[in-house]
């Protein structure tokens, strides 16, 4: 397996702009995981998925971050509009997911996200 | 909520000395402690982990050891290298409630040459 896949792997953009992260989980993980990382805060868990479904978003950080996982070997996070803050690197992490016994989680390479 | 805290933020060593690592959490539910090595500009990537059944695990020149009573976990490498600098973050997860990591601030540790 290719492991966990991120795209772009870097994204500079002006605020108010739309960002659109992609991440393809590894075949057969049932959990995906969105983190964001800065020298301030750390890594930060935003939101988290379950056999595709949402189960914990309250470490988005407003209404202008949003994450969807349409199946289960895609997901994108959506930052509508984008301001300067908003600057870090983004990543996907999968695991097999709960229940499985296996309970490491994956990193993707991550996205370095600018915004000017 | 789970809460985890990490010490020291920074730590130097001369090559060949060990480094210890310390982490506490909060919640007494939590049932997974894995570590996470990040090199510059990489993503993370698990070293070692330990669940709450067991008290120690080793793993060549680094082990973890976990004390469920006082909830603190310690990361530990012996004969450090200098490929070992780099950041490193511990966690803690329920593994029946979904498997989120909780993860510390991270220790940014520097093996001098």
């Amino acid at each position: 397996d290719a492991g966990v896949i991120q795209s772009p792997r870097h994204e500079v953009t002006e605020m108010g702009q739309e960002v659109t992260l992609r991440c393809k989980p590894i075949s057969g993980h049932n959990s995906l995981f969105w983190y964001r990382q800065t020298m301030m805060r750390g890594l930060e868990l935003l939101i988290y998925f379950n056999n595709n479904v949402p189960i914990d978003d309250s470490g988005m950080p407003e209404d202008r971050f949003s994450a969807k996982m349409p199946n289960a070997s895609f997901s994108t996070l959506k930052i509508q509009p984008s301001e300067p803050r908003d600057s870090a690197v983004y990543f996907c992490a999968s695991s097999m997911g709960a229940g499985t016994g296996e309970y490491e989680q994956y990193f993707g390479p991550g996205t370095r996200l600018t915004v000017t | 909520g789970e809460n985890v805290e990490q010490h020291p933020s920074t730590l130097s060593v001369q090559e060949g000395d060990s480094a210890v690592i310390k982490c506490t959490y909060s919640d007494s539910a939590s049932n997974y402690f894995p570590w996470y090595k990040q090199e510059l500009g990489k993503r993370p990537q698990l070293i070692i982990d330990i669940r709450s059944n067991v008290g120690e695990k080793k793993d060549q020149r680094i082990a973890v050891t976990l004390n469920k009573t006082a909830k603190h976990f310690s990361l530990h490498i012996t004969e450090t290298q200098p490929e070992d600098s780099a950041v490193y973050f511990c966690a803690a997860s329920r593994t029946n409630t979904g498997n989120q990591f909780y993860f510390g601030t991270g220790t940014s540790l520097t093996v001098i040459p």
